[in-house]
């Protein structure tokens, strides 16, 4: 089955700079790549996500990046602020009805 | 839209009572709900992925006796933590994925279960 690889496992950055977290996934046939933002306490809510037609994809001060060569994709956090301080997961599945495989998560935090 | 609702959001229950958590769309009807559990400072780990009548398919390692999963409705699955002990407290997550939009998981606000 699918292995999903994260880091770091937490990530400490002043407020604005800027914060990249790292996924890498093995199955070569994943091509939905969801990151989901998980406030303490609180559920999982998607910020962004990238198909494997595309390289890269932007919203705002959030970007995504995958390589499917080298099987791995990237969230990037610019001008990152106080809010931004959550766990972050990625995910990789084969698309459609397909459960996805998480990651085990970054623990970002962005110090005023 | 496509808002997932739990309750309860907060249990606690002593050891040996059976617990169990509602997991509903609001505004959709859910062509698969799924549960997972959530340790602190953990990933989510998938126990089970549900589709409306029929049976649950559960992960490996996860006792189907004990976690009893029912998905009478295309808008509600139930959770039921059966014979409850200490190790089974956790938070409990479920999610939903709409026809036509399956790759997109809608998560619920979580159930954190204290098993006493």
């Amino acid at each position: 089955g699918e292995n999903v690889e994260q880091h770091p496992s937490t990530l400490s950055v002043q407020e604005g700079d800027s914060a990249v977290i790292k996924c890498t996934y093995s199955d070569s046939a994943s091509n939905y790549f969801p990151w989901y933002k998980q406030e303490l306490g609180k559920r999982p809510q998607l910020i962004i996500d990238i198909r494997s037609n595309v390289g890269e994809k932007k919203d705002q001060r959030i970007a995504v990046t995958l390589n499917k060569t080298a099987k791995h994709f990237s969230l990037h956090i610019t001008e990152t602020q106080p809010e931004d301080s959550a766990v972050y997961f990625c995910a990789a599945s084969k698309g459609g009805s397909y459960i996805p495989t998480f990651g085990r998560g970054t623990s970002l935090i962005v110090h005023p | 839209g496509a808002v997932v609702s739990q309750h309860p959001s907060r249990v606690i229950c002593k050891s040996g009572t059976s617990v169990k958590i509602e997991c509903r769309s609001l505004d959709f009807q859910a062509t698969t709900m799924f549960w997972y559990r959530q340790f602190p400072k953990q990933s989510l780990m998938l126990m089970a992925t549900s589709n409306e009548g029929s049976k649950a398919t559960y992960e490996q390692g996860v006792e189907k006796d004990k976690f009893l999963i029912n998905h009478a409705s295309l808008t509600l699955s139930t959770l039921t933590v059966t014979s409850a002990h200490p190790e089974d407290s956790s938070f409990y997550i479920c999610s939903a994925t709409a026809s036509g939009a399956q790759e997109t998981q809608y998560f619920g606000p979580g159930t954190r279960l204290l098993v006493l």
